[in-house]
């Protein structure tokens, strides 16, 4: 079974500094997908970025940038300039290849952006 | 486009009743699922469906049932509402692939009391 964890519940960074939100995944699957999603206060589930098992690059989305370890099954989500916009939950989640997988979800990380 | 719409967004449950969320998606998406969000829980999937006429248990399916008649709907329904089904839920559908993000309805705060 897939699962997701997020190690760090809450977050601090301060604005226009770059901040690493760290999550590891567990899977046998050799096909995988690895996603991010933001959930500000209003409560919407915003899609970030993708990382595919076989991509050979790190996955890059404006600011975000998702550093991929796959020996260490790791996926850690890279913010890069902090905004006050920024300070929201957000969830690392993964799914199995193919289509029967579902996407799993870690427990969040509550990122706080200072000014 | 809409994509996801989820109603209603706000419910007040009395503990036995019973209630039907809607969840339709524009997107001529296959796969569609619901999830339900607790507090330091993260989102957990009751159900999903690959397509009209299939559907499937997630990891909390008590106390919800689901069909599928159709590409654009897929309705939860609590049968007997529990104060354990006091959250926050999401519909989402994606693509049968599901590679490039799932798009997530804006959500439905149920409290049973």
């Amino acid at each position: 079974a897939q699962k997701i964890t997020q190690t760090q519940p809450g977050m601090f960074v301060q604005e226009k500094e770059a901040v690493t939100l760290d999550c590891t995944y567990d899977t046998s699957d050799p096909s995988y997908g690895l996603f991010w999603y933001k959930q500000p206060s209003s409560g919407e589930m915003i899609f970030l970025i993708y990382q595919g098992s076989y991509d050979q690059q790190n996955a890059t989305e404006g600011r975000y940038s998702l550093n991929f370890q796959k020996a260490r099954k790791s996926a850690n989500l890279v913010i890069s300039a902090s905004q006050l916009g920024d300070s929201a939950m957000y969830f690392c989640a993964s799914k199995r290849g193919g289509s029967q997988g579902n996407l799993i979800f870690g427990k969040g990380t509550k990122l706080s952006v200072k000014p | 486009n809409a994509g996801v719409t989820q109603t209603p967004k706000f419910q007040v449950l009395k503990t036995g009743q019973s209630m039907t969320l809607q969840c339709a998606q524009d997107m001529n998406h296959e796969y569609m699922s619901w999830y339900r969000q607790d507090p330091g829980m993260g989102l957990r999937l009751i159900h999903y469906s690959v397509g009209a006429g299939i559907t499937d248990q997630g990891e909390v399916p008590n106390g919800y049932n689901v069909s599928r008649s159709t590409t654009e709907d897929f309705p939860l329904r609590l049968l007997s509402a529990a104060p354990s089904q006091t959250s926050v839920y999401f519909c989402a559908s994606s693509t049968q692939q599901g590679f490039y993000g799932y798009t997530f309805g804006s959500g439905t705060r149920l409290t049973v009391v």
